[in-house]
């Protein structure tokens, strides 16, 4: 089955700062990578997501790249704010069947 | 709120006790999900559901586990004789079927056994 592998696991930025999570995968047939951010008490909820057809996707600070030759995918936050202080979660997926989630990463951005 | 909504929230048990836990998904997805995630790690996938069938179920998920989705709307997943090993977030996600689209999770149901 995908194997998703996600670092770092933990993350420290200043406020301001940019920060990156990066996620690999295993299976070539995974077309779909959303990620989610997740606080305390709370379930996931995504903040972005790319399919297969795309190398790069914007939303505001946040973007995702994408590179299906080496696959893998990043997060990139920008001008971070303390209130993106939280964990974050990569996923893959064959054509929303199941996902497979990375392990996580714990960011915190210090005010 | 029409979101997607799980039920209880914590649960504290007996190892060996049988517990259930409900998740209501949000009403025009067709796909349901559960997750399992412990601490410090992410959702790990237990089955999921496209209307009232099982459409796959994880290794992970032993005999004593069990999931329904009898009309599919609300579904229900099952430990019974539980282990302390059991002890973590359950997660409901629901999502329309194709194409690929956002999980929508609930607030989760956690399981401490004892």
């Amino acid at each position: 089955g995908e194997n998703v592998e996600q670092h770092p696991s933990t993350l420290s930025v200043q406020e301001g700062d940019s920060a990156v999570i990066k996620c690999t995968y295993s299976d070539s047939a995974s077309n779909y990578f959303p990620w989610y951010k997740q606080e305390l008490g709370k379930g996931p909820q995504l903040i972005i997501d790319i399919r297969s057809n795309v190398g790069e996707k914007k939303d505001q600070r946040i973007a995702v790249t994408l590179n299906k030759t080496a696959k893998h995918f990043s997060l990139h936050i920008t001008e971070t704010q303390p209130e993106d202080s939280a964990v974050y979660f990569c996923a893959a997926s064959i054509s929303g069947n199941q996902f497979y989630f990375g392990t996580g990463t714990s960011l915190t951005v210090i005010p | 709120d029409t979101g997607v909504s799980q039920n209880p929230r914590h649960k504290i048990t007996k190892r060996g006790q049988n517990v259930t836990f409900r998740c209501d998904p949000i009403s025009e997805h067709n796909r349901l999900y559960w997750y399992r995630q412990t601490l410090g790690q992410g959702p790990e996938f237990l089955t999921y559901f496209q209307n009232e069938a099982q459409l796959e179920k994880s290794r992970l998920l032993s005999d004593r586990f069990s999931a329904e989705r009898p009309k599919g709307s609300f579904s229900t997943l099952e430990i019974q004789r539980t282990e302390q090993g059991d002890s973590a977030m359950y997660l409901c996600a629901s999502s329309l079927a194709a194409p690929a689209g956002e999980l929508f999770f609930g607030e989760g149901s956690r399981l401490t056994v004892l």
